[in-house]
């Protein structure tokens, strides 16, 4: 069956950056684009990119341009989030998710 | 970036039927995704594509959509139905989006 199983929690302190893995299994990796979806606590769920796994293509929400890098490790089966500059409000939890099946998701807490 | 707007919250008596809609002006061209999310668990798609319910989804979760609304609608709600729901589409620009989601409440 298909599963997401991603990286643990993580506390980093403002400024720094966090890099989430996503490992896939159950499915043929390169056949479906992972997406990078995250919620801070109490609010709505965020897109924040793609990327396609076949050619390595990303796209990536505006609000994210700049500070969010998606990468894909095709012999690991593996996406890679990574967030930069990170700040109090990127305090979240992010999901990877083919859209049809999503990871378990993984707790990001930025704080001094 | 397109916008999906939903109603923030809604109640439905247990067994009757509830709609939840979603606003945005993506959905005259791509069809809406549905997630249903319950506290502290990851969401899961309940529909997807033009009106498509994956395996082990009850057939009381179905889809519809007109112009620029798409709609869920459960009939005969059930105590586990109590969740957030959240409509998805992509735009035009190859983005997707998710909606500012729908809390059900089944009394």
């Amino acid at each position: 069956q298909v599963q997401l199983v991603q990286s643990g929690a993580e506390v980093k302190k403002p400024g720094a950056s966090v890099k989430v893995s996503c490992k896939a299994s159950g499915y043929t990796f390169t056949s479906n684009a992972m997406h990078w979806v995250r919620q801070a606590p109490g609010q709505r769920l965020e897109w924040m990119g793609w990327i396609n796994v076949g050619n390595g293509n990303t796209k990536y929400s505006q609000k994210f341009q700049g500070r969010v890098t998606i990468t894909r490790d095709t012999s690991a089966s593996t996406a890679y989030m990574e967030l930069s500059s990170l700040r109090s409000e990127d305090t979240a939890v992010y999901y990877c998710a083919i859209l049809s099946h999503w990871g378990q998701g993984t707790l990001v807490t930025v704080s001094s | 970036s397109s916008e999906l707007t939903q109603d923030p919250a809604v109640s439905v008596a247990l067994g009757q039927t509830v709609r939840i809609t979603c606003q945005g002006d993506s959905l005259r061209s791509y069809y809406a995704s549905w997630y249903q999310q319950k506290p502290g668990q990851a969401p899961v798609v309940v529909i997807y594509g033009k009106k498509n319910r994956p395996s082990g989804i009850p057939d009381r979760f179905s889809g519809s959509s007109s112009g620029n609304t798409a709609s869920l609608t459960i009939t005969g709600a059930q105590a586990e139905d109590e969740a957030d729901y959240y409509c998805n589409s992509r735009d035009s620009s190859g983005k997707e989006v998710f909606g500012t989601g729908t809390k059900v409440t089944v009394l």
